[in-house]
C-alpha cells in the first residue's frame, strides 16, 4: 500500500520568510507528483505538477522539486505573505485504483 | 471557462437518511472522481468514472454509490447516512482520467449528519 507523509503538520513563519514544506512518499515508480492548495473549508486548488523526469517545475513564487530515488517532494515558497496562509498537501497518482493518494498536509501560517 | 462545480455547497441530513451530491467537471474533461475528506485528513478516494464506466473503487462500504452521465456530470449517492459519514466531498475532474494528467478539483459539499 502506497503511503504520502507531509512533515511538519503545522508551520509559522514571519512574513517575507523563504520556506520548503516537504513530501514523502513510498511509491517508488511514482509517475508524478502534484501540489495542492487547501483554504479553510474550501476545495483543493492545484498549484503544480511535476512529473519524475523534470526533477523541478515552477510557478511564480513556487518551486516544487521531486527525487525519485530518495522518495522525496519539496514545495519551496519564496518571500512569503499572509496570503499564502493556507493547508498545502501532496499527492501521488499511483493508488491502485488510479488515484491519487494524498498526504494530511502542512498548515502554513505566515505573520504579518 | 468555469472550473469544477459541486452542488450543494452544504447539506445537513440526519442518521439513517439518503443524501445525492452532484458534480459537473470542467468542459471537455471526460473523467470525474469523488473523494472524502474528514477534519484533519488528506481526502480519501471513493469512485472515478471515466466514459459512464465506473473505473475504480475505494475502501468504502456499499452504501455509497455513483454514476457519470452521457454529458460527464456525475452523481455520488450514500444511504443509511451514519455520523461518520460526515465529511468534506470533494469532486475532480480530469482529461481522461490517466496518471500523467492533472485532476482539478471544485470547492466541495459540506455534509453534516446530526
Amino acid at each position: 500500500k502506497q503511503e504520502v507523509t507531509q512533515i511538519p503538520a503545522a508551520l509559522s513563519v514571519p512574513e517575507g520568510e523563504n520556506l520548503v514544506l516537504n513530501c514523502s512518499f513510498t511509491d517508488s515508480a511514482i509517475y508524478n507528483l502534484q501540489w495542492f492548495r487547501q483554504d479553510p473549508g474550501k476545495g483543493l486548488t492545484s498549484l503544480l505538477l511535476i512529473q519524475s523526469s523534470q526533477r523541478e517545475q515552477t510557478s511564480g513564487r513556487l518551486n516544487a522539486s521531486l527525487d525519485k530515488s530518495s522518495g522525496r517532494s519539496t514545495l519551496y515558497i519564496a518571500a512569503s505573505q499572509p496570503g499564502d496562509s493556507a493547508t498545502y498537501l501532496c499527492a501521488d497518482p499511483g493508488g491502485s485504483q488510479g488515484n491519487l493518494i494524498f498526504g494530511k498536509g502542512t498548515k502554513l501560517s505566515v505573520k504579518p | 471557462d468555469a472550473g469544477v462545480t459541486q452542488s450543494p455547497t452544504h447539506l445537513i441530513k440526519t442518521r439513517g437518511q439518503h443524501v445525492t451530491l452532484r458534480c459537473s467537471p470542467i468542459s471537455g474533461h471526460k473523467s470525474v472522481s469523488w473523494y472524502q475528506q474528514v477534519l484533519g485528513q488528506g481526502p480519501q478516494f471513493i469512485f472515478q468514472y471515466y466514459e459512464k464506466e465506473e473505473r475504480g473503487r475505494g475502501n468504502f462500504p456499499d452504501r455509497f454509490s455513483a454514476r457519470q452521465f452521457p454529458n460527464y456530470s456525475s452523481e455520488l449517492n450514500v444511504n443509511a447516512l451514519l455520523l461518520g459519514d460526515s465529511a468534506l466531498y470533494l469532486c475532480a475532474s480530469s482529461l481522461e482520467g490517466l496518471t500523467n494528467q492533472p485532476q482539478h478539483f471544485g470547492d466541495g459539499t459540506r455534509l453534516s449528519i446530526l
